[in-house]
Order: C-alpha cells, then structure tokens, then sequence
C-alpha cells in the first residue's frame, strides 16, 4: 500500500517570499492533516480536513498560511509571506477515519532565510 | 489546554539493557494516547494506540502501558536499531463531540524522547 506522499522534500525560500507544500493522502483517507513540526519539538497541528471540508484550522496563522484540498483527495499547504520562525518541517498526515491512526508522510523542510 | 510531557528528554543504553519512557498528560476528555516512532529526516511511524486505563499492547520488544495521568514505553533488550525518537500524543473528543460543540481529532504532542542503543 502506498503511503503519504509529500513533495517537495526540501525548500529553501527568502523571508517574505511565497512558498506552496503538496500532500497526497492514502487512498480512501478521509481525513487529512497538517502538522508542523520545528526542531526538537514534536509536531503541532495546523489544519485537519475531513474530506474537503475543514474541521479544525484554530491553531493556523491565518494571516500568512492557508490549506485546500481540492476534491478530498490531494491537499496543499501555502505560506505568504513566510518568516523566519516558519523554518521547519511540515508534514502532511492522514486517517481512515476521524478516529484512527493517522499515517504520516516523509515531510518538507522549509528554510527561511 | 492540553499538555503532554514526556521524560527523559533523551537516554542512552546499552545493547540488551530494558528500560521505559514516560509520558505524562493532562487532558479533558481523553479519546485516546498514541505512540510513534520517528527516525531522523522521516515522519513519525505509528506504533500503538491506547484508549483505557489498564490497557496494555505490545510489538516485538516494545510494549506500551496506560493510566489515568501516564503512559510508559517499556524496551526490553532493546538493539540499536531500535534508536529513534519516540513521540506520545494524545487525542482528545472527536468529530462526535466536535458537532455537539468538542473539540476535533487532531494530536497533541510531546517533544519526544530521544533514544540511542549503543551496541
């Protein structure tokens, strides 16, 4: 079974600049999350979608980030303009289900400079 | 607000030598506690999940542990390739409760312990 693909792996990106992550959940996932994850801290989460629609975005900046997911499956996660405190690993998860495991993908480290 | 703390930060063993992790919270509304295992540059890997008090589960040479205020990954005659940083997460109401005015399903993290078997 495939799991979740995330692209790109690494970006690096000037402040103030724009910057798009993509997230392919696992097949038949209805739901989707976004953590961000910055070093030496475990993840936190951003957004979580149950098929297209959100359930949760109270802990994205939404001032500067913003998520879709387009037809339920794909989703992408955008940042504009980014800081220097958004340097960090976003990873992309996703569950059967609203209550089981989620799996997560490889993520993408962002640094901003 | 929900937190999770998990001790040591990091610990080192010796090839063969047992020891656990905790994992302290505090939370309304437990729905259920999660470990992963995440390696260096990967996402965290699934690794069990526990709903109860009481309720135990085990994999290979790790087994997880559940109480009211903490949970404990016990390593029995762990090997270096068990070395990797384990994150406990906790999941609080649900879509159910979300719709009747809860919370949603997403984790809340610890910082994770990091873990090295020396051989």
């Amino acid at each position: 079974e495939a799991g979740v693909a995330q692209s790109p792996r690494y970006k690096i990106i000037e402040k103030r600049q724009s910057v798009a992550f993509w997230c392919n959940p696992i097949s038949g996932h209805a739901t989707l999350y976004w953590y961000q994850q910055i070093l030496g801290q475990g993840p936190k989460l951003l957004i979580q979608f149950q098929n297209n629609g959100v359930v949760d975005d109270s802990q994205l900046p939404k001032d500067r980030f913003s998520a879709e997911r387009l037809k339920g499956v794909d989703s992408t996660l955008k940042i504009q303009p980014a800081k220097l405190e958004d340097s960090a690993v976003y990873l992309c998860a996703s569950s059967l289900t609203w209550n089981t495991e989620a799996f997560f993908g490889q993520g993408t480290r962002l640094t901003v400079v | 607000e929900d937190q999770v703390t998990q001790s040591p930060e990091a610990l080192r063993l010796q090839e063969g030598e047992s020891s656990s992790l905790n994992c302290s919270y505090t939370v309304s509304g437990l729905r259920g506690l999660f470990w992963y295992r995440q390696d260096p540059g990967k996402g965290p890997e699934f690794l069990f999940t526990l709903y109860s008090a009481g309720e135990e589960k085990e994999k290979e040479r790790l087994k997880a542990t559940l109480t009211k205020k903490e949970s404990f990954l016990h390593i029995t005659a762990p090997k270096p390739e068990d070395s990797a940083t384990y994150l406990c997460a906790v999941q609080v109401g649900g879509t159910q409760e979300r719709y009747s005015g809860g919370g949603a399903d997403g984790l809340t993290f610890g910082k994770g312990t990091h873990l090295i078997i020396q051989p």
